[in-house]
């Protein structure tokens, strides 16, 4: 699976938008690119995926340049609660039974939302 | 149900100990998988279990014996740790079918947190 790159940390200010940006310049046609959230202490939270396309959910919006070397998850009114560590992971589709596709972290960004 | 289940929450052992953590989902999922995280650092892998069969184990010390008993379980037998073995251990699930590839995401639990005196 193709590696990213994260900022480590940053600053977000309570009511704004947080957008976390990620670069994976090696990723190849059939990854996708995930999106998952650690609060302190807690298992890993699925935030959003998507391949081409931008994708918004209830969460979060994902943007995708058109040449999918990077994109950017936009919190769009960041509370408190979103202070986190923020993972973007590029991920093959799953193979029943194979080694490729499996969840494999990097170093995320800590976001810290402050009032 | 959309949940998946860790117990105990928190576990202190000693070295000489056997203990095991336990995981459970009612999702029907039919992937499971253990993560060992150090405090401060990413989840790491360590075993991939499909179709209640072991199919990845990344290299994991034998003191740490995973075991599917069913669709729903999932085992992680503990014996004989170090201090270092201290960690959260986290158990997570997806959909997973025989004969087609899919992006499904992870349904983490909460972890156990473990340490080894």
């Amino acid at each position: 699976d193709a590696k990213t790159t994260q900022p480590p940390s940053m600053d977000c200010a309570e009511g704004r938008a947080a957008n976390l940006p990620c670069n994976h310049s090696t990723i190849s046609g059939n990854e996708y690119v995930y999106w998952y959230r650690q609060i302190h202490s807690q298992g890993p939270q699925y935030i959003i995926h998507g391949l081409k396309n931008n994708e918004t959910n209830e969460m979060a919006s994902l943007i995708i340049t058109e040449d999918r070397k990077s994109s950017t998850l936009i919190l769009p009114h960041a509370t408190l609660r979103d202070t986190a560590v923020y993972y973007c992971i590029v991920r093959a589709p799953k193979n029943y039974g194979g080694s490729q596709g499996n969840l494999i972290f990097g170093k995320g960004t800590k976001l810290s939302v402050k009032p | 149900d959309t949940e998946v289940t860790q117990t105990p929450k928190h576990l202190v052992m000693g070295m000489t100990n056997k203990k095991s953590l336990k995981c459970e989902q009612h999702m029907g999922h039919r992937a499971m998988y253990w993560y060992k995280q150090k405090a401060k650092k990413p989840p790491e892998l360590m075993f991939v279990y499909s179709y209640e069969k072991l199919s990845i184990n990344e290299s994991v010390p034998s003191r740490f014996s995973p075991e599917c008993p069913n669709s729903s379980l999932l085992n992680l037998h503990l014996h004989a740790l170090q201090p270092e073995d201290s960690a959260l251990y986290l158990c997570a699930s997806s959909q997973d079918f025989p004969r087609r590839v899919t992006n499904y995401g992870y349904t983490f639990g909460s972890g156990t947190r473990l340490t080894v005196v």
